[in-house]
């Protein structure tokens, strides 16, 4: 079975330019995740994903970032303009309703901005 | 508000020792407490979790330990490894399907040979 897959694994951007990193779920995984994690930290939990619906994006940022989970699978993290405090690491993890508390976590992608 | 507090930041064992691994929470709503590994540039990997309603669940040489009333949980990695060298995440999240794990802020493992 194939993880979770994210798109770039690395990048890097001048400040004030916009970016967006690619999760591609589980394959059957209704719930998906994106997480923040800064160097030193656990991961921080910026939206959730039921399916296609954001029930939980009340810590997303959202005067810059955004996110997209368009037909229920594949989504997309999005932040315009990228602030240098945004240098951190975004994970995507998914679950399934057949064990529903067991998230599995992709590689990440490593934002620089500076 | 720190939810899930971790200690200690960093540990450092002999090949074949003990490393344990504490982690303490408030919020009695929590009903699932899993351990992640992450190596340098990958994603946490789940390890092992644990539910409320057991005081002690292993795999293999993992180990996790809980303690309700104390309201905390540590891990325990038996026979440790070099290649157990990572950091360790506790985690804890609240009794709803899909809710959001909060994480603790991390143990570095060193284990030397």
């Amino acid at each position: 079975e194939a993880g979770v897959v994210q798109s770039p694994r690395y990048k890097i951007i001048e400040k004030k330019q916009p970016v967006a990193f690619w999760c591609n779920p589980i394959s059957g995984h209704n719930t998906l995740y994106w997480y923040l994690q800064n160097l030193g930290q656990g991961p921080e939990l910026l939206i959730r994903y039921e399916n296609e619906e954001a029930v939980d994006d009340s810590q997303l940022p959202k005067d810059r970032f955004s996110a997209e989970r368009l037909k229920g699978v594949d989504s997309t993290l999005k932040i315009q303009p990228a602030e240098l405090g945004d240098s951190a690491v975004y994970l995507c993890a998914s679950s399934g309703s057949g064990a529903p508390y067991e998230q599995y976590f992709g590689p990440g992608t490593r934002l620089t901005v500076t | 508000q720190q939810q899930v507090k971790q200690s200690p930041q960093s540990l450092i064992v002999q090949k074949g020792g003990i490393s344990i691994i504490n982690c303490a929470y408030e919020n009695t709503a929590f009903d699932y407490f899993p351990w992640y590994q992450q190596f340098p540039g990958k994603g946490p990997a789940l390890l092992i979790a644990i539910r409320p309603d057991v005081s002690e669940k292993k795999e293999g040489r993992f180990t996790i330990s809980f303690n309700k009333s104390a309201k905390q949980f540590s891990l325990h990695i038996m026979d440790s490894q070099p290649g157990d060298s990572a950091t360790y995440f506790c985690a804890a999240r609240e009794d709803q399907a899909g809710t959001a794990l909060i994480f603790g802020k991390g143990t570095t493992l060193s284990v030397s040979s």
